[in-house]
């Protein structure tokens, strides 16, 4: 089983929506969450940081965390076309060690 | 733009060759990750270094190897090329390496034939 599981996709969704991705993880060990966006042939972008369970907001995209649970989310308000991109989760202990999921594709429908 | 250059962008190579994939970090950031993206592996995590020394290492074959230099770039070598080598590899940097973000260059395209 992978530390760190996240819904696969692909995701299609109209313009307005509100879209959910998801990732869970095994390890507790992991404190630190990440989400990063990465569109085709390039790099991937960080988007939302943080390190405690509860909601951090950036204009349309909230990043919730559930520490019990092992479970984290990234929320996006008002989707756009320009949103679609592949999302990737990454999770990090204190020392370091770094854990990405395999990511979600979302496509946003004009 | 991440600051984080790759060079090069491109690469076609044949079976059993050797290649360098080069990496220049942002500006002020000490560590640099060497990432490995397939499209049935997801992004995998290779190996770091933090100012010049080797930090952490993930699922790195022998085959591959790795260094940063003096002025903080680096290179990943990669040599007795496979098919199953071809893939996107990634360069990131990060202030400390201790929990900082990372910053993704746009990556370097492998294809080995």
């Amino acid at each position: 089983q992978k530390e760190v599981e996240q819904d696969p996709g692909p995701l299609s969704v109209p313009e307005g929506a509100i879209v959910s991705l998801n990732c869970t993880y095994s390890n507790s060990a992991f404190q630190y969450f990440m989400w990063y966006r990465q569109y085709s042939r390039k790099g991937p972008e960080l988007l939302m940081y943080t390190y405690s369970s509860g909601n951090k907001e950036d204009g349309r995209f909230t990043a919730q965390v559930d520490k019990s649970s092992k479970y984290i989310s990234l929320f996006i308000r008002d989707s756009q076309p320009s949103d679609s991109a592949t999302y990737l989760c990454a999770l990090y202990t204190n020392a370091g060690k770094s854990t990405f999921g395999d990511g979600t594709t979302l496509t946003v429908k004009p | 733009d991440s600051g984080v250059t790759q060079t090069p962008k491109h690469l076609i190579t044949a079976t059993g060759q050797r290649v360098t994939l080069r990496c220049s970090p942002r500006s002020g950031d000490l560590s640099v990750y060497w990432y490995q993206q397939s499209l049935d592996q997801g992004l995998q995590f290779l190996i770091q270094y933090y100012n010049g020394e080797e930090r952490a290492k993930g699922n790195i074959l022998e085959r591959f190897s790795a260094q940063q230099f003096p002025d903080l770039h680096s290179e990943l070598n990669l040599s007795s090329l496979e098919l199953g080598d071809s893939a996107l590899y990634f360069c990131a940097s990060s202030v400390t390496g201790q929990n900082s973000p990372l910053h993704f260059g746009n990556g370097t395209r492998l294809t080995v034939t």
